[in-house]
């Protein structure tokens, strides 16, 4: 089955510069890359993704970009905020019927 | 509109004990999902619904886990025997079309 890596655990940036959350996925047939945010004790939000058709999608101050070749995505999150602290998740899927496979989340911290 | 609602919030049994867990999916949304999430970690998929067809129980970690849905309505995730191993978060969610999924808040099951 599908197994979903992601780097940093842990990330601390200044308010204002940029984050970047980086995925590893083995599953070359997977077509779908969500990511979530969820603040502690909160549901999992669905704040973008992005179909194996499409190389980089853009939503604001967030993106996320993907290499089919390299099995790789990435999450890129500009001008950082206070309220963008959260834990972030990957996920991919080939089927619905696969459910997601996650990554064990990335703690980003925004240093004010 | 209303989000994905789970029942109870919060669940606290003894070990041994069978507990019932209860998701209402969005309405119109055809798929149903179960994850379980472990204190500091990611996601894990449990099982999947979609309309009337039969879900693949695969992913349940025992036989002491099963789900039940009726039609595109509630779900209900059933755990007998509890042991602690099974304290978690159990999250519930609902998709309208292949892939895009809307987590409910979850049921915090604690067993003693």
């Amino acid at each position: 089955g599908e197994n979903v890596e992601q780097h940093p655990s842990t990330l601390s940036v200044q308010e204002g510069d940029s984050a970047v959350i980086k995925c590893t996925y083995s599953d070359s047939a997977s077509n779908y890359f969500p990511w979530y945010k969820q603040e502690l004790g909160k549901r999992p939000q669905l704040i973008i993704d992005i179909r194996s058709n499409v190389g980089e999608k853009k939503d604001q101050r967030i993106a996320v970009t993907l290499n089919k070749t390299a099995k790789h995505f990435s999450l890129h999150i500009t001008e950082t905020q206070p309220e963008d602290s959260a834990v972030y998740f990957c996920a991919a899927t080939l089927r619905a019927g696969d459910g997601l496979t996650f990554g064990k989340g990335t703690h980003l911290i925004i240093q004010p | 509109g209303a989000g994905v609602s789970q029942s109870p919030s919060n669940k606290v049994t003894e070990k041994g004990k069978d507990v019932e867990l209860r998701c209402d999916p969005i309405s119109g949304h055809t798929a149903l999902y179960w994850y379980r999430q472990r204190l500091g970690q990611g996601l894990e998929f449990l099982i999947y619904f979609q309309g009337n067809s039969a879900p693949d129980k695969s992913g349940l970690p025992s036989d002491r886990f099963s789900a039940e849905r009726t039609g595109e309505s509630v779900s209900t995730l059933t755990i007998q025997r509890t042991q602690q191993e099974d304290s978690a978060v159990y999250l519930c969610a609902s998709s309208p079309i292949f892939h895009e999924q809307y987590f409910g808040p979850g049921t915090r099951l604690t067993v003693t």
